[in-house]
C-alpha cells in the first residue's frame, strides 16, 4: 500500500464547475496534510494546508479532512482553465521528519 | 520573507560525469531541507533530507549523495551519472514543527 494514494487522472471539468480531488494516507499518525498545484515544467507550489477535521477555505479552494477515514479532499468551486494543473497531495508524517506526496492529480478545466 | 534558490536550472550532462546541484535559502535558520527528484511525467521521490548541518538521511540507495556544509545550504553530488539520473530535481525547506514546506524552482538534468 501505498503511503499517499490519489487517482492519476486524468480528470476533466467543464469551466465554472465544481473540481473535486481526492488523497488517502496510511499513516493513522500524520496531523498535517497539504495540497500543491504544479504546472508543467515547474515546481510545486503550495496552495492548501490542513490541520484538523473539518473543511478550511480560501478563495475558490477548500480543504476537507478527515483523520479517521484517512482521507483529504480539495475541491475548487468555478473552476476556470488555469486551474489545469497536477495537485499533488501531500502528507507529513507522524515523526514529523517529510513530508511524503502522493503521484499527483492532472486535472483539466474544458472551455 | 523567505526565499530558496537552485542552480543551475538547466544542465545537460554525459554519462559518467560528475554532478553538483546547489540549493540556499535564505530569510530563515535552521530549516529542515530535503531534495526530491521527479522523473518525466511521475511524482515526487524524496533523495535525502537534513535536519541541521552535517545531518544526512538517506531515502532511497543510488549514486547520489547529499551534504550540508550550512546551515541553509544544500547540496546534491554524484561521482558519476547514470542515464536513469535524469529528471527534475527540487530542493525544499520547512520550518521546523508541523508547518509547510516550500520548494525551489528546480534544476532539470538530463544525462546523455
Amino acid at each position: 500500500q501505498k503511503e499517499v494514494e490519489q487517482n492519476s487522472g486524468p480528470l476533466s471539468v467543464p469551466e465554472g464547475a465544481i473540481a473535486s480531488l481526492n488523497c488517502t494516507y496510511s499513516d493513522r499518525g500524520s496531523q498535517s496534510f497539504f495540497w500543491y498545484r504544479q504546472y508543467s515544467g515547474k515546481s510545486p507550489e503550495l496552495i492548501m494546508s490542513i490541520y484538523s477535521n473539518g473543511d478550511k477555505e480560501d478563495g475558490r479552494f477548500t480543504a476537507q479532512l478527515n483523520k479517521a477515514s484517512q482521507y483529504v479532499s480539495l475541491l475548487i468551486r468555478d473552476s476556470q482553465p488555469s486551474d489545469s494543473a497536477t495537485y499533488l497531495c501531500a502528507v507529513l508524517n507522524s515523526s514529523a521528519s517529510k513530508i511524503i506526496f502522493g503521484s499527483g492529480t492532472r486535472l483539466s478545466i474544458r472551455p | 520573507s523567505q526565499t530558496i534558490h537552485q542552480w543551475p536550472a538547466t544542465l545537460v550532462q554525459p554519462v559518467g560525469s560528475p554532478l553538483s546541484l546547489e540549493c540556499t535559502v535564505e530569510g530563515t535558520s535552521n530549516p529542515n531541507l530535503y531534495w526530491y527528484r521527479q522523473a518525466a511525467g511521475r511524482g515526487l521521490q524524496l533523495l535525502f533530507y537534513s535536519v541541521g548541518i552535517g545531518q544526512i538521511s538517506s531515502e532511497v540507495p543510488q549514486n547520489l549523495s547529499a551534504s550540508r556544509p550550512q546551515d541553509r545550504q544544500f547540496i546534491l553530488s554524484s561521482k558519476k551519472l547514470l542515464l536513469s539520473d535524469s529528471g527534475f530535481y527540487l530542493c525544499a525547506w520547512r520550518d521546523r514543527g508541523p508547518t509547510r514546506q516550500y520548494f525551489g524552482p528546480g534544476t532539470r538534468l538530463t544525462v546523455t
